[in-house]
């Protein structure tokens, strides 16, 4: 089982619509929580921290369930700027005393007009 | 430097050659990881460096794996005797403990082993 599981998709959703992805983490101990999005041929940039209280970023909202180990991130009133693929991160301290940050294998979505 | 900074953008090499991927890191960041990312799957961990000590190398798949990252800055990914398999983009990042733990990616190398 992979530490860090995510929906692969493809979510093709219309323009103006809410899309909602999941992500489970098997690493009890993980630390922090992160969504990271990555467009096609780019670099992963950061899209926001989860945390457990839930936190919002205009269209988007994030939420961590610590009891049941997983991570949501809705996104409102998509637009085609949204489409790319949004990888959930999650981190955890190493036997070697580093922070290590484990990716899913991402969510590909699709804006269609 | 303004981001993190990879060279080269695009390596093609032959099945056996050797390859060394350079990272320049933003200036004064700490961390620096190497992540690979094979075509349609997210990002796997190979290595982590905190200045010039590599602390974790639990994920270099084989002995043909070899980073370093002398000074504390710049850090260098090196294959020997590159396989097919060899074949994906590899991320470098760096990050400042304490800073909500955002870890900025450079562009990767995207190497095709033929």
């Amino acid at each position: 089982r992979k530490e860090v599981e995510q929906d692969p998709g493809p979510f093709n959703v219309p323009e103006g619509a809410t899309v909602a992805f999941n992500c489970t983490y098997s690493n009890s101990a993980s630390q922090s929580f992160f969504w990271y999005r990555q467009d096609c041929r780019k670099e992963p940039k950061l899209l926001m921290s989860v945390y457990s209280s839930g936190n919002e970023d205009g269209r988007f909202t994030a939420q961590l369930n610590r009891a049941s180990q997983y991570i949501s991130l809705l996104i409102r009133d998509s637009k085609l700027s949204d489409s790319a693929t949004y990888l959930c991160v999650v981190t955890h301290l190493s036997n070697f005393g580093n922070e290590k940050l484990t990716f899913g294998t991402g969510t590909r979505l699709t804006i269609i007009p | 430097g303004a981001g993190v900074s990879q060279s080269p953008r695009y390596k093609v090499a032959k099945r056996g050659q050797d390859v060394a991927l350079r990272c320049d890191p933003i200036s004064g960041h700490v961390s620096l990881f190497w992540y690979q990312q094979a075509l349609g799957q997210g990002p796997e961990f190979l290595t982590y460096f905190q200045n010039e000590a590599q602390l974790d190398k639990s994920g270099l798949p084989s002995d043909r794996f070899f980073a370093e990252r002398p000074e504390g800055s710049v850090s260098t990914l090196k294959i020997q005797r590159t396989q097919q398999e060899d074949s994906a983009v590899y991320l470098c990042a760096s990050s400042q403990p304490g800073h909500r733990n955002e870890a900025f990616f450079g562009q990767g190398t995207r190497l095709t082993v033929v």
